[in-house]
């Protein structure tokens, strides 16, 4: 089964926009991670945040964390249009190594 | 330079036959993993491996075996018990022990014919 679910599914904005997606997940974690994937390539990491983290900034992106509610969002600020990818988040929880994805939110910025 | 490689890129397999995916890192990391990505999902967790000798199945591992009798190397082989093996490989691996960022291969297309 899949932890994370993405919200929303894919999202079409213009150059310059901001962009939010959202993950949520279903059991208690240890960290979550936003990676990117463009077309037909490999997953790219972007940030980590831990579960005793509400917030962290690199570069353009701002992720938060929630762990009551366990979602966290992913703010792409200033959006371009080689931000065009798939974003996932992934999750891992105590005890082991397994690190799981969720479905991914397609983003296209239209230049 | 470091990274983590798959091959073949593309790879074309009859129905019946047995297909074996190669991942190798030098990185030196601990934890390796392979995931299966279907058109337009997301990633779903077929085998990881937290150590040299020990893997562990993750959510659809039937029709899927692995190996890891060294650090660097996972192969992940399709077997013909997976009944729809045609779908987009990837292979990653991390450092584990709380330093959970995967880095990723580039992927292998496996197509059946």
């Amino acid at each position: 089964s899949q932890q994370g679910e993405e919200d929303p599914q894919a999202l079409s904005i213009q150059e310059g926009e901001n962009a939010t997606m959202n993950c949520s997940y279903k059991t208690s974690i240890n960290n979550l991670q936003w990676y990117r994937q463009n077309s037909g390539r490999g997953l790219v990491h972007l940030i980590l945040i831990r579960s005793n983290e509400r917030e962290k900034h690199s570069g353009r992106l701002r992720v938060t964390l929630d762990t009551s509610k366990k979602s966290s969002s992913l703010l792409i600020t200033a959006s371009r249009a080689a931000d065009t990818a798939s974003y996932f988040c992934a999750t891992d929880t105590g005890g082991s190594e397994k690190l799981v994805f969720g479905k991914g939110t397609k983003l296209t910025v239209n230049p | 330079d470091g990274g983590i490689t798959q091959s073949p890129k593309y790879l074309f397999r009859k129905e019946g036959q047995n297909v074996t995916l190669s991942c190798e890192q030098n990185l030196n990391h601990d934890a390796m993993y392979w995931y299966r990505q279907d058109p337009g999902q997301g990633l779903r967790l077929i085998y990881y491996s937290q150590i040299v000798n020990d893997f562990q199945k993750g959510d659809i591992a039937e029709g899927y075996s692995v190996s890891r009798e060294k650090k660097e190397s996972f192969p992940l082989t399709v077997t013909s018990a997976q009944k729809n093996p045609t779908a987009f490989y990837l292979c990653a691996s991390s450092w584990g022990q709380g330093l959970p960022e995967a880095f990723f291969g580039q992927g292998t297309r496996l197509t059946v014919v």
